[in-house]
């Protein structure tokens, strides 16, 4: 069975643009979440999709969002990019049953780099 | 607010021995707690979980204690081998309902052949 995937494996950027960054969970798996991994930051919850909705959001700015497909992929899109945001973007997904989400899966990751 | 903290940041063992991990959580909600292996160029990689209703949990050479009243749990790793070397992240989870699992800053543990 095929795990999270994610794409692009690198992804450089320079200052003010927008990057979009892609996750495709397991099969049978509803819900996506984001994190980002920054150096010295250990990894920060962004963002919780589940059956095409927002679910929850960490602690960040407004230019951090995404979206959920009906497949259940997703992307997750940083708008107006600072130096700050460079980071590896995991990617996770997790299954629902009955009134419990399951263990979450990560994927390899993003790494993106702002210049 | 939520917050968890994870000792030691380092860890160096000879392999064969055994590798304690410890983290501690703030918020009396939470319960659930997984461990992750993370490799380099890797994401992480879970590889124990516990939940609250647990108070320990085994799986080969891993085991993992939680101790609800003092708020904190423990990943062991017994007869430890090189390919043991990565980093290690404890994670806490209030409730199915959030999906945030809120982390541990990592341990780096390094198993000398």
């Amino acid at each position: 069975e095929a795990g999270v995937t994610q794409s692009p494996t690198h992804l450089i950027k320079t200052r003010g643009q927008q990057a979009t960054l892609r996750c495709s969970p397991i099969s049978g798996h509803t819900s996506v979440y984001w994190y980002q991994q920054a150096l010295g930051l250990g990894l920060q919850f962004l963002l919780w999709y589940d059956e095409g909705e927002e679910r929850n959001r960490g602690n960040f700015p407004p230019r951090f969002s995404g979206r959920q497909f009906p497949n259940y992929s997703s992307e997750l899109n940083v708008n107006a990019l600072e130096l700050e945001d460079s980071a590896l973007y995991l990617c996770a997904s997790s299954s629902y049953i009955g009134a419990a989400y399951n263990e979450q899966f990560f994927g390899p990751g993003t790494r993106l780099t702002v210049l | 607010g939520e917050n968890v903290e994870q000792h030691p940041s380092t860890l160096s063992v000879q392999e064969g021995d055994s590798a304690v991990i410890k983290c501690t959580y703030s918020d009396s909600a939470s319960n659930y707690f997984p461990w992750y292996k993370q490799e380099l160029g890797k994401g992480p990689q879970l590889i124990i979980d516990i939940r609250s209703n647990v108070g320990e949990k085994k799986d080969q050479r891993i085991a993992v204690t939680l101790n609800k009243t003092a708020k904190h749990f423990s990943l062991h790793i017994t007869e430890t081998q090189p390919e043991d070397s990565a980093v290690y992240f404890c994670a806490a989870s209030l409730s199915s309902n959030t999906g945030k699992l809120i982390f541990g800053q990592g341990t780096t543990l390094q198993v000398k052949p």
